[in-house]
């Protein structure tokens, strides 16, 4: 069982909006750790798109938006665009193991 | 704008030790509290935290490869490294270096986050 769970692929058509869930544990999440969400364009390196729950680094659109309720976590996007599509990954700290630990990834397809 | 970049051999035999370099350009690594460390990506798969390291010294490694590791930082050439012994094909993988944010410091830090990554240097383990 991963400590983070992301569904492998989400899509939507262009202008909608598309949510990605991120299911933790009571260790991780639950536990009050905060959650951090990263893009992966297609051969590049993951970038950060929202830290400590909820906030924008300087530069990203406020399309994206992120929050979290008891021991999951959830980023939004809205207007969706075709430069959007990429893979998103979640980011928190497994405290049983003293790590830090992503999400599998999740392929967002703008259709 | 700091910037990273990965740097080391792109093919290692099996068993043999692999050995990269991050070089931290556009600023000082030892002006700020951050720490700085090492994610990697399995190909077609997810990212795998390593390890960091602080200015200072001080590191925090993956349990599941403490056994394995070593980062190292060396602030006068605004350097940090990675040395990963015994390596197997399960170790091929992109190596990203980064620097580490946050609201704390440290393991178990409840806020701490990546928000610089080098582009990332692909190494396959194979004879």
């Amino acid at each position: 069982q991963s400590v983070l769970t992301q569904p492998p692929s989400v899509s939507g058509a262009p202008g909608q909006k598309v949510s990605i869930s991120c299911i933790g544990t009571s260790s991780s999440i639950g536990a009050g750790f905060d959650v951090h969400w990263y893009q992966q364009l297609p051969g590049t390196a993951p970038k950060l798109l929202i830290y400590a729950n909820s906030r924008r680094p300087s530069g990203v659109p406020d399309r994206f938006s992120a929050s979290n309720s008891g021991t999951s976590a959830s980023l939004a996007i809205t207007g969706l665009q075709a430069e959007d599509e990429a893979f998103y990954y979640c980011q928190s700290f497994d405290s049983p193991q003293s790590r830090w630990v992503f999400g599998g990834g999740t392929r967002l397809t703008v259709l | 704008q700091l910037q990273l970049q990965e740097s080391g051999p792109g093919l290692v035999k099996p068993s043999e030790t692999l050995s990269l370099t991050c070089t931290v350009s556009g600023g000082s690594m030892s002006s700020d509290d951050n720490y700085w460390g090492w994610i990697r990506q399995p190909p077609g798969k997810g990212l795998e935290w390593i390890g960091i390291i602080s200015s200072s010294g001080r590191s925090y490694y993956n349990p599941s490869l403490r056994s394995r590791i070593t980062i190292s930082v060396d602030t006068s050439k605004n350097q940090f490294s990675l040395r990963e012994t015994s390596v197997t094909a399960e170790d091929t993988a992109v190596y990203y270096c980064v620097r580490q944010d946050g609201l704390c410091r440290g393991v178990g830090c409840y806020s701490v986050w990546f928000d610089l990554w080098g582009q990332g240097t692909q190494v396959t383990v194979s004879s």
